[in-house]
């Protein structure tokens, strides 16, 4: 079974781009949620969507953005960037229902704003 | 809000020993979950064990053990015989039931010693 897979693992921007970031949850797993990580801040939660809605949301200004689609797969999306926008940007993806609440991380996306 | 605490920014254990790491949190929930999580050098953050605050007795995964203390809203993680895999770092992390959103704690940098 495929895990959560997230793309790309790597990539630099300058500031004033922006960028979008892929994830592919774990087959059947409809839940998907994005967390930032950083040396100064730590694990931050970005967003939840499930079923194509977007039902939690972090602390993060607008620029922040994502979206599901109909096959679960999720985008996240950094407009403007900002030299502290440098993180390691992480995709999880659940189950719902008895036995979940367990999310499953993928490897990560490494943004570098220069 | 939730808060996670991690007091122990690093530790160190030799090989084959035990090692406790600490953490307490704060909320007003009765339904949620605990969690430790582990993310090595490789980046991929890996569940360890997960704890549902309704029941009293303590989750265990072979090496892994944790010592959950409700009243004192204490959740500690103990590894034994310790291996040099067990190199990385840990989180805390809470999750309100219902809510696929996961607060996290600062980590404890884990290192062990051959």
């Amino acid at each position: 079974k495929a895990g959560v897979t997230q793309t790309p693992r790597y990539l630099i921007k300058t500031r004033g781009q922006q960028v979008t970031l892929s994830c592919s949850p774990i087959s059947g797993h409809r839940s998907v949620s994005w967390y930032q990580q950083t040396p100064g801040q730590g694990l931050q939660f970005l967003f939840e969507y499930f079923s194509e809605t977007q039902r939690n949301k972090g602390n993060f200004p607008g620029r922040f953005s994502g979206r599901q689609f109909s096959n679960s797969r999720s985008e996240m999306n950094v407009s403007t960037l900002e030299l502290g926008d440098s993180a390691l940007y992480l995709c999880a993806s659940s189950l719902e229902g008895p036995g979940a609440n367990v999310l499953t991380f993928g490897a990560g996306s490494r943004l570098t704003v220069l | 809000a939730q808060t996670v605490t991690q007091s122990q920014p690093e530790m160190s254990v030799q090989e084959a020993e035990t090692v406790t790491l600490s953490c307490t949190y704060d909320t007003s929930e009765n339904n949620y979950y605990l969690f430790w999580y582990k993310q090595p050098p490789s980046r991929q953050m890996i569940l360890v064990i997960r704890q549902e605050a309704y029941k009293q007795q303590n989750a265990t995964e072979n090496r892994f053990s944790v010592n959950f203390q409700k009243a004192a809203k204490s959740f500690s993680l103990k590894i034994s015989d310790s291996q040099l895999g067990d190199t990385a770092m840990y989180f805390c992390a809470f999750m309100k039931g219902g809510y696929q959103k996961v607060t996290f704690g600062t980590g404890t940098k884990l290192q062990v010693i051959p």
